[in-house]
C-alpha cells in the first residue's frame, strides 16, 4: 500500500507570491489533516478535512486555506506569502474521525522557503 | 500558550538502558495522547498511544505512562537501541472531535553504542 504523498517536496517562493500544496492519501483514507512545522513553533495543526468537508481549523490567518477533492487528495494554499510560512508542511491521513480508532499516518512533507 | 510541552529538548542514553520522554499538558479536556517519532527528512511516525482511562499502554519495548492528576504522561524504551535515535513527539487530541492533534516540540532521542 503506497503511503501518504505529498508534492512538491521542495519550494522556493518569493513574498506576495501563492502556493499550493498537494497531498494524495494513503488509499480508502477519506481523512486528511494539515500541520505546520516551524523551529520556533513546533508542529501545528492548520486543518482537516473529512469526506470534502472542513472537520477542525487550528489558528491560522485566512491567507492558508484548504480543500479535499472527492478522491480524497487534498490541496492547501497559501496566498500572499510571508518570510515567516517558511516551514515544513505536513499532511496525515486516517481512515476515520476517531482518534482511538485510526492512526494518522504521515507523509514526508513539503519544504517551503519563502524569500 | 502551548498546551503540550516537552521540556527536555534532547537526551542522551546508553545502548541497553532505559529511555524515559516527559511530555506534561495544561488543557484537562484532551483525553487521548500518542507518541510519534521522527527522523530526518522524513515524516513522524505513529509508535504508541493511550486513552484517559487508562494509565499505563505497552508495546514491546515502548511503554506510555499517564498521570492524569499532574497532567504527565512518559515513553520508556527499554532498551534503548541506535536505531531509536530520533525526535520523539507528544500529541493530544480529544478522540471524539476529529483528528486534531496538538503536538509538543519534540525531544531529540540519542542512543550510544
Amino acid at each position: 500500500k503506497a503511503g501518504v504523498t505529498q508534492t512538491p517536496r521542495y519550494l522556493i517562493k518569493t513574498r506576495g507570491q501563492q502556493v499550493t500544496l498537494s497531498c494524495s492519501p494513503i488509499s480508502g483514507h477519506r481523512s486528511v489533516s494539515w500541520y505546520q512545522q516551524t523551529p520556533g513553533q513546533g508542529l501545528q495543526f492548520l486543518f482537516e478535512y473529512f469526506s470534502e468537508t472542513q472537520r477542525n481549523k487550528g489558528n491560522f490567518p485566512g491567507r492558508f486555506s484548504g480543500r479535499q477533492f472527492s478522491n480524497s487528495r487534498s490541496e492547501m494554499n497559501v496566498s500572499t506569502l510571508e518570510l515567516g510560512d517558511s516551514a515544513l508542511y505536513l499532511c496525515a491521513s486516517s481512515s476515520g474521525q476517531f482518534l482511538a480508532k485510526n492512526i494518522q499516518y504521515f507523509g514526508a512533507g513539503t519544504r517551503l522557503s519563502v524569500l | 500558550d502551548q498546551q503540550v510541552k516537552q521540556n527536555s529538548p534532547s537526551l542522551s542514553v546508553q545502548e541497553g538502558r532505559i529511555s524515559i520522554l516527559n511530555c506534561d499538558y495544561t488543557n484537562s479536556m484532551f483525553d487521548y495522547f500518542l507518541w510519534y517519532k521522527k527522523y530526518p527528512a522524513e515524516g513522524p511516525t505513529f509508535l504508541i498511544s493511550i486513552s484517559s482511562i487508562k494509565d499505563k499502554n505497552e508495546d514491546g519495548r515502548f511503554t506510555v505512562f499517564l498521570n492524569k492528576s499532574a497532567k504527565h504522561l512518559s515513553l520508556h524504551i527499554v532498551p534503548s537501541q541506535p536505531g531509536d535515535s530520533a525526535v520523539y513527539f507528544c500529541a493530544a487530541g480529544l478522540n471524539n472531535a476529529g483528528n486534531m492533534l496538538t503536538f509538543g516540540g519534540g525531544t531529540r532521542l540519542m542512543v550510544k553504542p
